[in-house]
């Protein structure tokens, strides 16, 4: 299962609401992950089945979306969240795969 | 606290080996499938391989499919990928990673994550 995510890049002041889309080549149901990323740091887990929150996430991080078709919102952007986001599909366990990233930086 | 620390990565010539170990600690280790994933500089992440809790059932992606070998020891709280007949592609910082399940059902999404061991393949 190929996953894509727009944009690859994303300029936003602190205080914007940002948005982050996430697509499947084919229905991956709601079995999706996001993960943030500083740079030389390891992934972070925000959330998992498309919608819940990990543990210890700010509820400023939301996902949304089945099927195909997954977004990631984060509704007040704040200093820390300046990462690159991942996607991730477990529906085909036998090939676990990424989306290849939206960075988001400082505007 | 639950930590993952890798470590054996280093510089090895085109078709050489190398091992990678993941120490576990601050969790019940034998409880839980285990997961590498590694990042080409500057690239996105790719899942490689995954072991059951009891380290009877792997499943690898074909990139790496006959050439490495994820395996665990129980007792030492340890998970280990042997990497052979690398390539310069195989250049990457390799992640291990936790899978969020049970022991007998895997999540396959991945909590928390070592902070990476950096392998280079160069001649």
């Amino acid at each position: 299962i190929q996953m894509t995510q727009s944009p690859s890049t994303l300029s936003a002041f602190v205080g914007d609401r940002v948005t982050i889309s996430c697509r499947a080549s084919q229905t991956i149901h709601t079995w999706l992950a996001w993960y943030q990323q500083k740079p030389g740091k390891a992934p972070k887990l925000l959330i998992y089945d498309a919608s819940r929150l990990e543990t210890g996430v700010p509820s400023r991080f939301s996902g949304s979306g089945s099927g195909t078709e997954f977004t990631l919102t984060i509704s007040s952007l704040q200093p820390d969240d300046f990462a690159t986001y991942y996607c991730q599909q477990y529906n085909d366990y036998s090939l676990l795969t990424f989306g290849p990233g939206t960075k988001v930086e400082i505007k | 606290e639950v930590q993952l620390v890798e470590s054996g990565g280093g510089l090895v010539q085109p078709g050489g080996s190398l091992r990678l170990s993941c120490a576990a600690s601050g969790f019940t280790f034998s409880s839980y499938w285990m997961h590498w994933v590694r990042q080409a500089p500057g690239k996105g992440l790719v899942w490689l391989s995954r072991i059951h809790s009891d380290g009877s059932s792997t499943t690898y992606a074909d990139s790496v499919k006959g050439r490495f070998t994820i395996s665990r020891d129980n007792a030492k709280n340890t998970l280990y990928l042997q990497m052979n007949s690398l390539r310069v592609e195989d250049t990457a910082v390799y992640y291990c990673a936790r899978d969020d399940g049970s022991s007998y059902r895997p999540t396959n999404w991945f909590d928390p994550w070592g902070q990476g061991t950096l392998v280079t393949v160069s001649s």
